[in-house]
């Protein structure tokens, strides 16, 4: 089956520092990838999605200068956490479909603490 | 504007059966879907629906009423494996997906 990637699994960095997550769409193309973070006991929440060769569409109250997505193969999407806080500490999840009508497919998580 | 609604926690006794509730109201309607998760892990797909009825898949049933706005998740022989929570999700006219708060299912032995 369809299988996403995502790395790192956990990573903690300090404060003003930013951070790089790395979501892959090992067997297939995905034109096109979902952003979602998750605080704890809450459901996802979509951030941006993430197109293939152009700008990401980012939701409403989501900055897209502290959130920057890069989209720039047909397997690989990048979210890098700029100049990250402790209010940013969550589970961000990428996801991606396989085509129009599928299920999504999930990458592991990204547990990050900013300490 | 879109909304979907589940219980936010349910309990259940192993090796019964737990319905779980999903009600949605969106901007058209393109299948509904279950995930579930498992606390600090990502969601993993069960079912979906897109025409009326019911879809069996061993242990897990997933029933939909499109006229009705709803959905259930039907879970039997419950396993203690089974305590995670589950989200409903709806794809809308634009293809994206409109998540539920999920539900917490809690087994008891």
């Amino acid at each position: 089956g369809a299988v996403v990637s995502q790395h790192p699994s956990r990573v903690i960095c300090k404060s003003g520092t930013s951070v790089k997550i790395e979501c892959r769409s090992l067997d297939f193309q995905a034109t096109t990838m979902f952003w979602y973070r998750q605080f704890p006991k809450q459901s996802l929440m979509l951030m941006a999605t993430s197109n293939e060769g152009s700008k990401a569409t980012y939701e409403q109250g989501v900055e897209k200068d502290k959130f920057l997505i890069n989209h720039a193969s047909l397997t690989l999407s990048t979210l890098t956490v700029t100049s990250a806080h402790p209010e940013d500490s969550s589970f961000y999840i990428c996801s991606a479909n396989r085509g129009q009508v599928t299920e999504a497919f999930f990458g592991q998580g990204t547990r990050l603490t900013v300490v | 504007g879109q909304n979907i609604d589940q219980p936010t926690e349910m309990t259940a006794t192993e090796g019964a059966i737990v319905q779980i509730n999903c009600t949605y109201q969106t901007s058209g309607f393109n299948g509904l879907f279950w995930y579930q998760q498992h606390a600090g892990e990502a969601p993993t797909f069960l079912s979906y629906n897109v025409l009326d009825g019911l879809e069996e898949k061993g242990r897990f049933s997933s029933f939909l009423s499109r006229s009705k706005g709803y959905s259930y998740l039907l879970l039997k022989e419950l396993q203690m494996k089974d305590s995670a929570s589950y989200l409903c999700a709806v794809r809308d006219s634009n293809y994206q997906l409109i998540w539920g708060a999920g539900t917490k299912l809690i087994i008891k032995p």
